[in-house]
């Protein structure tokens, strides 16, 4: 079974800096894929950025990077030059190997960037 | 592009109704998945639907059921409602049937039972 955890409070971030949201997780699949997602209050899922558990190198996607660490579970995502239309819940995912596409989501982090 | 859409955007019943709730992905996506997001948690899993197949199912009682179309738009039911599902029920669209790199999410339903 597939277990992501996001522990952190809601954050508070200042407009223009860097912020980096938590997310470890635990599997015993040797392949699966990690995922993080934005969810403003409008409900929608946006997706922005994937990485794989075979890629060398760190996931980036404009201001979205992910830092992984595979001997500590670990994929955290950083967002640089934080936006006011950055503020939103965040969400850390991982696929396994299940033969689908199956996600199973963290309990999400809480970011309000201020002016 | 159209996103994945869904409709309705927002739904009141009560208990012990039926509802169903639709979802069309993004062109070319053939496969189609459901989550629940019940306030202040992450999704749940509930079913993928893969040239109209069941790929997977969540942890979800027998009262939820999905199908899906050959134009690979789906529809998700629920029947004998109970308070508990009241949520945002999300639909995520992807072009393969497993391991994919992207899944994209639409706007939600959400359901509020009474």
């Amino acid at each position: 079974a597939q277990k992501i955890t996001q522990t952190q409070p809601g954050m508070f971030v200042q407009e223009k800096e860097a912020v980096t949201l938590d997310c470890t997780y635990d599997t015993s699949d040797q392949s699966y894929g990690l995922f993080w997602y934005k969810q403003p209050s409008s409900g929608e899922m946006i997706f922005l950025i994937y990485q794989g558990s075979y890629d060398e190198q760190n996931a980036t996607e404009g201001r979205y990077s992910l830092n992984f660490q595979k001997a500590r579970k670990s994929a955290n995502l950083v967002i640089s030059a934080s936006q006011l239309g950055d503020s939103a819940m965040y969400f850390c995912a991982m696929r396994g190997f299940y033969g689908n596409n199956r996600l199973a989501f963290g309990k999400g982090n809480q970011v309000v960037v201020i002016p | 592009d159209a996103g994945v859409t869904q409709s309705p955007t927002h739904l009141i019943k009560t208990r012990g109704q039926q509802v169903t709730l639709r979802c069309s992905p993004i062109s070319g996506h053939k496969s189609v998945s459901w989550y629940q997001q019940v306030l202040g948690q992450g999704p749940q899993f509930i079913f993928q639907y893969y040239e109209k197949e069941e790929r997977g199912r969540g942890n979800f009682p027998d009262r939820f059921s999905a199908r899906q179309f050959p134009n690979y738009s789906s529809e998700l039911n629920v029947n004998a409602l109970l308070l508990g599902d009241s949520a945002l029920y999300l639909c995520a669209s992807s072009f393969m049937a497993r391991d994919s790199y992207e899944q994209y999410f639409g706007p939600g339903t959400r359901l509020t039972v009474t």
